[in-house]
């Protein structure tokens, strides 16, 4: 059965400390695997598509990665704007579905 | 460039009543996926339309039911609302069937009392 766990439930972070997020996955076939930021009461906003392990992409202070079996979303020197939850989705072969996590809500303080 | 409008924000049904929730795709966007996210979970597919016809759906019950309209624009439909519908519903939209680049709208929150 294809799934995403997202690890850990919520994190709390001192502005300016760097962390990561994990994502990991069990699909037949891999079309491609998101990552959004989701604040409260909105819809998710997109962030970034990995298609293949080794794949790697960047925005301002967030970067993503990606292996066979699970992806990171890395956070350098956050700051409290960045307090949200993200969301990780993957995309399996033969269906248009996305299949979600539960997230990570990320708290940051100043 | 608009992006995705749905519409109400906010709605409060009685159990057994249907609803009925729309949305407005992103200008150039042909493609309308609709997601339920319960309150502390992850979005859940429900079915997806291309071209006003029906290519996807999740696990959900035919009282959930949809259309979309030559505009691509689109309605959630739900029948016989059980308490357990109470949720954030989202619609996505994007260009090509493929539905890779959604674009999501604020979402309906739905609370079934």
């Amino acid at each position: 059965e294809d799934q995403v766990t997202q690890s850990p439930e919520a994190l709390r972070l001192q502005e300016g400390e760097s962390s990561s997020l994990n994502c990991s996955y069990t699909v037949s076939g891999l079309r491609g695997l998101f990552w959004y930021r989701q604040d409260p009461g909105k819809g998710p906003e997109f962030l970034f598509t990995l298609y293949s392990a080794g794949e790697e992409k960047e925005k301002e202070r967030l970067k993503a990665t990606l292996t066979k079996k699970e992806s990171f979303l890395h956070i350098t020197a956050p700051k409290p704007e960045d307090s949200a939850t993200y969301l990780c989705a993957v995309a399996p072969s033969g269906t248009y579905k996305y299949i979600f996590g539960t997230g990570t809500r990320l708290k940051v303080l100043a | 460039e608009t992006g995705v409008t749905q519409s109400p924000t906010h709605l409060i049904k009685t159990r057994g009543q249907q609803v009925t929730l729309r949305c407005s795709s992103q200008s150039g966007h042909n493609t309308v996926s609709w997601y339920q996210q319960a309150l502390g979970q992850g979005p859940q597919f429900i079915f997806q339309y291309y071209r006003e016809e029906e290519n996807g759906r999740g696990n959900f019950p035919p009282r959930f039911s949809g259309l979309q309209f030559p505009n691509y624009s689109s309605e959630l439909n739900v029948n016989a609302l059980e308490l357990d519908d109470s949720a954030l519903y989202l619609c996505a939209s994007s260009a090509g069937q493929g539905g890779f680049g959604y674009t999501f709208g604020s979402g309906t929150r739905l609370t079934v009392v």
